[in-house]
C-alpha cells in the first residue's frame, strides 16, 4: 500500500514569511501528484499538479516542485498572507491506481 | 462554469438506516471518484467510475457501500446498514477523461462533500 506522509503537520508564521510544505510518498511509479487546500469544513480546491515527467508548476505565488528519485515533492507559498490560512493536502496517483493516495495534509496558520 | 456539487450538505441518521448520496460532476468530465474523509484524515479512495461502469472499487470497505453511475454523469453513494463508525464526510471529484492530452489532464476538482452523521 502506498504511503503519503506531510511533514510539518502544523505550522503557524507572521505575515509576509515564505514558507515551505512537504510531502514525501513511497509509490516509485508515481503518475502525477496534486496540492490542494481545504478550509475549515469545505472541500478541496486544487492548487496544482505536476506529472510525473515536470519537475515544478507554478501558480502565482505557489510553486510546487517534483523530485521523483528522493519522493518527495515541495509546496512553497512565497510572502504569506492571513487568506492562506488553511490545510493543505498532497496526493499523489500511482501508475498503477485509480484514486489518489493522500497525506494527512498541514495546518498552516498565518499571523497578521 | 459549474463546479461539482454534492446533496444533502449534510445527513443525520440513526443506526441501521439506509443513505443516498449524491454528486453531480463537472459537465463533460468523464472520470468521477468518491472518497470518505475521517476527521484529521485525508481523504480515502472508495470508488472511481469511467463513463457508466465501475472501473475500480477497490476502495469500497464492505459491501454495505455501493455506487452507481447509471448515465454516465451523476452518481449515488449508497450505504445500507449504516453503522456509526460510517460517520465521516463523503468527498465525490471528477476529471476529464483518462489519458485525455492537455497539461491539466487528471487533475481532480473536488466537490464540497457530505458530512454524514450516523447517531
Amino acid at each position: 500500500k502506498q504511503e503519503v506522509t506531510q511533514i510539518p503537520a502544523a505550522l503557524s508564521v507572521p505575515e509576509g514569511e515564505n514558507l515551505v510544505l512537504n510531502c514525501s510518498f513511497t509509490d516509485s511509479a508515481i503518475y502525477n501528484l496534486q496540492w490542494f487546500r481545504q478550509d475549515p469544513g469545505k472541500g478541496l480546491t486544487s492548487l496544482l499538479l505536476i506529472q510525473s515527467s515536470q519537475r515544478e508548476q507554478t501558480s502565482g505565488r505557489l510553486n510546487a516542485s517534483l523530485d521523483k528519485s528522493s519522493g518527495r515533492s515541495t509546496l512553497y507559498i512565497a510572502a504569506s498572507q492571513p487568506g492562506d490560512s488553511a490545510t493543505y493536502l498532497c496526493a499523489e496517483k500511482g501508475g498503477g491506481a485509480d484514486g489518489l493516495t493522500f497525506g494527512k495534509g498541514t495546518h498552516l496558520i498565518i499571523q497578521p | 462554469g459549474a463546479g461539482v456539487s454534492q446533496t444533502p450538505s449534510n445527513k443525520v441518521t440513526e443506526k441501521g438506516k439506509y443513505v443516498e448520496l449524491r454528486c453531480d460532476p463537472i459537465s463533460g468530465h468523464t472520470a468521477l471518484y468518491w472518497y470518505r474523509q475521517s476527521l484529521g484524515q485525508g481523504p480515502e479512495f472508495l470508488i472511481y467510475f469511467q463513463g457508466t461502469g465501475a472501473a475500480d472499487d477497490s476502495g469500497l470497505p464492505n459491501d454495505r457501500f455501493f455506487a452507481v453511475r447509471p448515465e454516465g454523469s451523476v452518481s449515488t453513494l449508497k450505504i445500507q446498514r449504516t453503522e456509526r463508525g460510517d460517520s465521516a464526510v463523503y468527498l465525490c471529484a471528477s476529471s476529464p477523461r483518462v489519458g485525455e492530452a492537455g497539461g491539466s489532464y487528471n487533475e481532480q476538482f473536488f466537490g464540497p462533500g457530505t458530512r454524514l452523521t450516523v447517531l
